[in-house]
C-alpha cells in the first residue's frame, strides 16, 4: 500500500483561487517533500519540511505538517494557469532506507 | 549548471529484447536513485546508490532488472527480456548526499519505455 496518499486525486479551480492538497502517510518520517510534475516527465522539488517543523513557506506555497495525524497539506495561493501540473508528496521514512516513498499525486488544473 | 540528464528520452522495443537506460547525475552528487512511474501513478523506487557503498536494490521488481554506477557518476539501468508490464517512464534522480536522511532530489526528464 502507498505510504503517502494525496487527496483529492484531481482538483480544478479558477485562476486566482487557492488550491489545497493533502497528503497522509503511515509510518514515522524524517522529512516530507512536495514535488511538481508537468506532462508526466521530470519532477521538480518544491519544498521540504522536517519532522520537527510544523509549517513552511516558499513564495506562494505554504506547507503544514502534523506528525500526530501523519498528514501534510500544500496550499498554493493566488493560483495561475502555469500552476497546472501534478503534485506529489514524498516521505523520507524513518526506516534507514534512503529513498523517498511517493504518493499517487493530485492533478491540479487551473482554468484561466 | 547542468541538471540530471537521461538517455534515450524515448525507447520502443519488442518484448523479449534487452534495454539499457542511462543517467548522468549532477556533478558532485553522491546519491543516485532510479524510480519507475506507470501511467497516472506515483513513483516506484527501484534502486539507490550512495558513494562507494553497496547499492540498495530492494525495489527492483525482478532479477531481469539490474543497475550499475561507474566511477561514482554515470548509472545504467538494464532490463533483460523486457515484458509489456515494463512499459513506464523511468526516472533518475541525484542528491548531494544521503546520510541520516534523504535530501532534496533532482530529477532527470525520464526515459519513456514502450514494450510492444
Amino acid at each position: 500500500s502507498q505510504q503517502g496518499e494525496e487527496d483529492p486525486q484531481a482538483l480544478s479551480i479558477q485562476e486566482g483561487e487557492n488550491a489545497t492538497m493533502n497528503c497522509s502517510y503511515k509510518t514515522s518520517i524524517n522529512n516530507l517533500q512536495w514535488y511538481r510534475q508537468n506532462s508526466g516527465r521530470g519532477l521538480v522539488h518544491l519544498i521540504l519540511i522536517r519532522s520537527n517543523e510544523r509549517e513552511k513557506h516558499s513564495g506562494r506555497l505554504r506547507v503544514t505538517l502534523d506528525t500526530s495525524k501523519k498528514s501534510s497539506s500544500l496550499l498554493i495561493t493566488a493560483s495561475r494557469a502555469a500552476d497546472t501540473a501534478s503534485y506529489f508528496c514524498a516521505t523520507d521514512m524513518d526506516t534507514g532506507r534512503r529513498a523517498l516513498t511517493f504518493g499517487s499525486g493530485t492533478r491540479l488544473q487551473v482554468q484561466p | 549548471g547542468a541538471g540530471v540528464s537521461q538517455s534515450p528520452s524515448n525507447k520502443v522495443t519488442e518484448k523479449g529484447k534487452d534495454v539499457e537506460l542511462r543517467c548522468d547525475p549532477i556533478s558532485g552528487h553522491t546519491a543516485l536513485y532510479w524510480y519507475r512511474q506507470s501511467l497516472g501513478q506515483g513513483l516506484e523506487f527501484l534502486i539507490y546508490f550512495q558513494g562507494n557503498s553497496a547499492p540498495d536494490k530492494s525495489g527492483l521488481p525482478s532479477d531481469r532488472f539490474s543497475a550499475e554506477r561507474t566511477g561514482g557518476s554515470v548509472s545504467t539501468l538494464t532490463i533483460q527480456r523486457t515484458q509489456q508490464e515494463d512499459s513506464a517512464v523511468y526516472l533518475c534522480a541525484s542528491s548531494l548526499t544521503s546520510g541520516a536522511y534523504t535530501d532534496t532530489q533532482y530529477f532527470g526528464p525520464g526515459t519513456r519505455l514502450t514494450v510492444l
